[in-house]
């Protein structure tokens, strides 16, 4: 298996612009997270979905973001529109319900966001 | 609502010296507790997790822990350091009512020659 595919791994983009963030989890599992890493926050949850549908999302910061989980094989972190403190890397992390309640969460590479 | 405390933001060891890395937590039901190691530029990796049964849990490159319900504690150990193991270790936690994982702020490990 591939493992979570994330893209793309860098972004660079100017303050006020749509920044898309895409997630492949791994073939099977059903639940899918997403998370920001930053410096002064360290790692936190934005949101996750079970069976594409959001189940948490109390994490999201603020009405610019926006996830969504179209199918099992494809998810998206939306910031419309985006400000410099959304600067970060966004980690995506899929897991499998299946045999027990406790499955490991695996994690992507992350997509590093430069918001100028 | 349940928190993670690392102890130490940095630690810095001598290769084959002991690694002791601190996590507390509080949670008001017995959770589930996870070691996660992040190499650079590089998403988060398991290294062990405790969810039933025996306290003490091995893990993958060496690692174990041991969970201690009296102290809150889930301290990640490994008997003698490898320059391999440098890396940003993260201790998190779930309540057995939800899927996701809060972290704690993680602690950084070197190893020098």
């Amino acid at each position: 298996d591939a493992g979570v595919i994330q893209s793309p791994r860098h972004e660079v983009t100017e303050m006020g612009q749509e920044v898309t963030l895409r997630c492949k989890p791994i073939s099977g599992h059903d639940y899918l997270f997403w998370y920001r890493q930053t410096m002064m926050r360290g790692l936190e949850l934005l949101i996750y979905f079970n069976n594409n549908v959001p189940i948490d999302d109390s994490g999201m910061p603020e009405d610019r973001f926006s996830a969504k989980m179209p199918n099992a094989s494809f998810s998206t972190l939306k910031i419309q529109p985006s400000e410099p403190r959304d600067s970060a890397v966004y980690f995506c992390a899929s897991a499998s319900s299946a045999g027990g309640s406790y499955n490991e969460q695996f994690f992507g590479p992350g997509t590093r966001l430069t918001v100028l | 609502a349940q928190s993670v405390t690392q102890l130490g933001s940095h630690v810095s060891v001598s290769e084959g010296a002991l690694v002791l890395l601190r996590c507390n937590y509080s949670s008001s039901v017995p959770p589930y507790l996870f070691w996660y190691v992040q190499y650079p530029n590089q998403g988060l990796q398991l290294l062990l997790k405790y969810t039933t049964g025996a306290t003490l849990v091995k893990g993958i490159n060496g690692f174990e822990a041991e969970f201690k319900k009296s102290e809150t504690s889930f301290h990640l150990t490994k008997p003698s350091a490898h320059m391999s193991d440098a890396a940003e270790y993260f201790c998190a936690v779930r309540d057995t009512g939800r899927r996701a994982l809060t972290f704690g702020s993680g602690t950084r490990l070197q190893v020098q020659p």
